[in-house]
Order: structure tokens, then sequence, then C-alpha cells
């Protein structure tokens, strides 16, 4: 059965520096998501993406961070200037349409010193 | 507004009890669906109901969806020690980006 893929597993970083966390979504979907997971606390939404473009952000979605597909299979998610808050699990996820299910990943353990 | 608030926050039943977890939302949704994890793992998805369904099925797992009181509930039957995990439902309002929206999650422990 198809699965999002997610590397690194775990990013260790220090405070300031950027990161690319990226993704290998499901080969026939055409939304993307980034969300996240503070140790101890819920899911949050971060960024969706459909048709190489924004859909919808949320507000902790602001300048430090981007997304892109550069190519047919991958999707990332840069942080330019990581802060000690930025520690979260992220996970991607994708769907064929927008009524559909979301599939996660298996998260990316993101831990900034 | 919060959006999918689970409850209890925890609960814990012998293995062959069957697990009840409620979920209550504020807003209009176009479906909700409800995800297992593993503790630090990743978000297994269970199952999704629309928002003109009332009830769905998976194999031990039934799910009730009341949108005139903004209420969702998930029964396990029949529970195991491996459904062990933290259970969160997680709300699509259909906007234009259709987010999930999570709940705090039901953490629950079935002991063997």
């Amino acid at each position: 059965e198809p699965e999002v893929t997610q590397t690194p597993s775990h990013q260790v970083t220090q405070m300031g520096q950027e990161v690319i966390l990226r993704c290998v979504p499901i080969s026939n979907h055409l939304y993307f998501y980034w969300y996240r997971q503070i140790l101890g606390q819920k899911v949050e939404f971060l960024v969706s993406f459909y048709n190489n473009e924004i859909s919808e952000k949320s507000e902790i979605f602001d300048d430090q961070f981007s997304v892109e597909r550069p190519d047919g299979s991958n999707f990332t998610l840069k942080i330019r200037s990581t802060k000690l808050e930025d520690s979260a699990m992220y996970f991607c996820a994708s769907r064929t349409s927008w009524t559909d299910t979301q599939y996660f990943g298996p998260g990316t353990r993101l831990t900034v010193l | 507004s919060q959006q999918g608030e689970e409850d209890p926050q925890a609960l814990s039943i012998q293995e062959g009890e069957n697990a009840t977890m409620n979920c209550s939302y504020k807003t209009s949704i176009n479906n909700l669906q409800w995800y297992r994890q593993n503790s630090g793992r990743g978000l297994v998805h269970l199952i999704l109901i629309r928002s003109n369904e009332r009830e769905k099925h998976s194999g031990r797992l039934r799910v009730t969806l009341d949108t005139s009181k903004k209420s969702s509930s998930l029964l396990i039957t029949a529970s195991r020690a491996a459904d062990t995990a933290s259970y969160f439902c997680a709300t699509d309002a259909g906007t234009s980006g259709s987010r999930l929206t999570f709940g705090e999650g039901t953490q629950l422990t079935v002991n063997p």
C-alpha cells in the first residue's frame, strides 16, 4: 500500500540554522500539507499546497517558513532561521482530492538546540 | 474557536472491554476523521465520516456523527493491548485549503 514518506526521521540543529524537511507524498495525490506537533500538544496545521501554490496557511507559517515542490515527487518544508520553539514533530500529509482522507507520513522530529 | 475537543482525556480499560471516545466541535464541517498515534510515532488514519453520514463501521471500529450536536464518537469493541495509543478526531471544514483541525486527543490504555 502506498505511503507518505519523510526524511530525515530526526534532525538536530543549532538555533539560527536553516533546515529542510523532506516528504514524498503518495504518487497520485494532488493536495499536500504540513502539520506540526509540539511535544505533549495537539497537531497543528501549518500550510496546504495545491497546483504548485499555497492554498492556505496558518498564523504559525510566517516568513521563516517556505514550501516547495521542486520536482514531481518531493515536497519540502524549509525553516530559514530556526528557533528553540520550532522544536516539534513535523508531519507531511497528502490526499487525492480536497474531500478525501489525508494520509500522514511518519514525521520528522526536529530538535533545535 | 477550538475544534475537536475529545473526552475523556485519558481512558484505562481491560482487554476485551469496549472503549468509547467522544469529540465535540464548534463550526460546521465537511467531514470528520479519526486518527491513532502510538507514542511518538506517526498518525494512522482510522476512519472518515462525511457530514451527511450518521454512522460508519470498520472492523472493530464504529464512528457516529451528530451534526446537530456537533459531536462524534469512536467506539472500539473487544479492545486489545495493541489498541493502546492516543486517538484524535480531526475536522475538515471544507475551506479552500481543507486543513484538518485536531483535538487534544484521548490517551487509551488497554491493560492485558
